[in-house]
């Protein structure tokens, strides 16, 4: 079984900090997703990382694919409190092809 | 298009009862997956399907049941509920050669 292990599981900042977020595996993934999650809804894709030593930058949200794809962070810079929410890294590769997800990180930004 | 959709949005079940939970898409995605989503642990995959008449096991697919008879449809049916099937539970979509997994709005369970 592949597992994903996502660090921080809480984080609580001020407007306008910095953060980063990490998901960690021993396993090797074909990709790496990161979804965001807000109360009462289903997770939402923010991006999809495939080759090694990827960054994809969305506005303030920066994210990188590990070298040996087994490891992936998500940076915000400058958060917002409209970035509140749980955010949720997946891998894929499996069988079926279907994603393993990690367990969330759940953040508040206070305004 | 709706997307992916679910019913009911909320359900109270007496241990032992059954009930299907509904799933459908209109998105003509091949793929179609089920997932539990409990405090701490992400989302877990229950079941999953690949195409209509074909479905498989996820990682905790004990208690419950699928069935894939048509592209729009993926129902999940509760055999006799138990409280550790309470749990928020998540529908997806994508077409195949894509990633990108479209969610449902969730159905939260509450088995007493």
């Amino acid at each position: 079984t592949q597992l994903l292990e996502q660090s921080p599981q809480f984080l609580s900042i001020q407007e306008g900090e910095n953060l980063t977020v990490y998901c960690n595996s021993s396993s090797v993934f074909s990709s790496l997703q990161w979804y965001r999650q807000e109360p009462g809804e289903g997770p939402v894709l923010l991006v999809t990382v495939v080759t090694g030593g990827e960054v994809k930058k969305l506005k303030r949200l920066t994210f990188q694919f590990g070298d040996a794809r087994k490891d992936s962070s998500l940076h915000i810079t400058a958060a917002q409190p409209g970035d509140t929410g749980l955010y949720l890294c997946a891998g894929g590769g499996n069988a079926g092809n279907m994603l393993t997800f990690g367990g969330g990180t759940r953040l508040m930004v206070k305004p | 298009n709706a997307g992916v959709t679910q019913t009911p949005k909320f359900q109270v079940l007496k241990t032992g009862q059954s009930m299907t939970l509904q799933c459908a898409q209109d998105m003509n995605h091949e793929y179609m997956s089920w997932y539990r989503q409990d405090p701490g642990m992400g989302l877990r995959l229950i079941h999953y399907s690949v195409g209509a008449g074909i479905t498989d096991q996820g990682e905790v697919p004990n208690g419950y049941n699928v069935s894939r008879s048509t592209t729009e449809d993926f129902p999940l049916r509760l055999l006799s509920a138990a409280p550790s099937q309470t749990s928020v539970y998540f529908c997806a979509s994508r077409p195949s050669g894509m990633d990108e997994q479209f969610f449902g709005p969730g159905t939260r369970l509450t088995v007493l």
